[in-house]
């Protein structure tokens, strides 16, 4: 079982839905991340929170929305979104943005 | 660019055989790390090296690091088909706030 739990496992959508994914800890961590997974690709990483604030955009198109209501919570809105798009999206946390990461295992999205 | 090459792209062994795989990297760091991803699910960190060790073991895991090369390799021992999975190496950058993923190797071990 992984420590970091990601919301929903699997999602299908159209370009023109709104949805959010969702990543939660208990860890005490005060860094969080996404990133985004092509098959057969490593995870390139899209944003960074530390303690609460956004510290790092990996120039993310704004379609992609991230926001981090408390320490424990990490989301990622989603809005008009590509074909490009589907992949698996990661949620990670660490102590600090120092430390090795925690891995959620990830929501599988599928844009029609 | 990816901070981090890999080699071999992909290997094949039989179960209790050692497993080697390298990673290259480009850039001065203080650690390296190495993860594992069993198929559709998460990385899962196995091992931090820091610049100035040389060597770590961990269980059946040990990794070298050689700064002069710039370059990392992690040998699994006595495989199992339980050690199915890719694994990358992941260097700092970014000032430190972030790692960067290698393009990994995908181990097969054949029962």
């Amino acid at each position: 079982d992984t420590e970091v739990t990601q919301t929903p496992k699997h999602l299908v959508m159209g370009m023109t839905n709104k949805k959010s994914l969702k990543c939660e800890q208990h860890m005490g961590h005060r860094a969080m991340y996404w990133y985004k997974q092509k098959a057969k690709k490593p995870p390139e990483l899209m944003f960074v929170y530390s303690y609460e604030k956004l510290s790092i955009n990996e120039s993310v198109p704004s379609r992609f929305s991230p926001e981090c209501p408390n320490s424990s919570l990490l989301n990622l809105h989603l809005h008009a979104l590509q074909p490009e798009d589907s992949a698996l999206y990661l949620c990670a946390s660490s102590q600090d943005s120092y430390q090795p990461q925690h891995f959620g295992d990830g929501t599988r999205l599928s844009i029609l | 660019s990816q901070q981090g090459e890999e080699d071999p792209q992909a290997l094949s062994i039989q179960e209790g055989e050692n497993a080697t795989m390298n990673c290259s990297y480009k850039t001065s760091i203080n650690n390296l790390q190495w993860y594992r991803q069993n198929s559709g699910r998460g990385l899962v960190h196995l091992i931090l090296i820091r610049s100035n060790e040389r060597e770590k073991h961990s269980g059946r895991l040990r990794v070298t690091l050689d700064t002069s090369k710039k370059s990392s390799s992690l040998l699994i021992t006595a495989s199992r088909a339980a050690d199915t999975a890719s694994y990358f190496c992941a260097t700092p950058s970014g000032g430190y706030q972030k790692v960067t993923f290698g393009t990994g190797t995908k181990l097969q071990v054949i029962p």
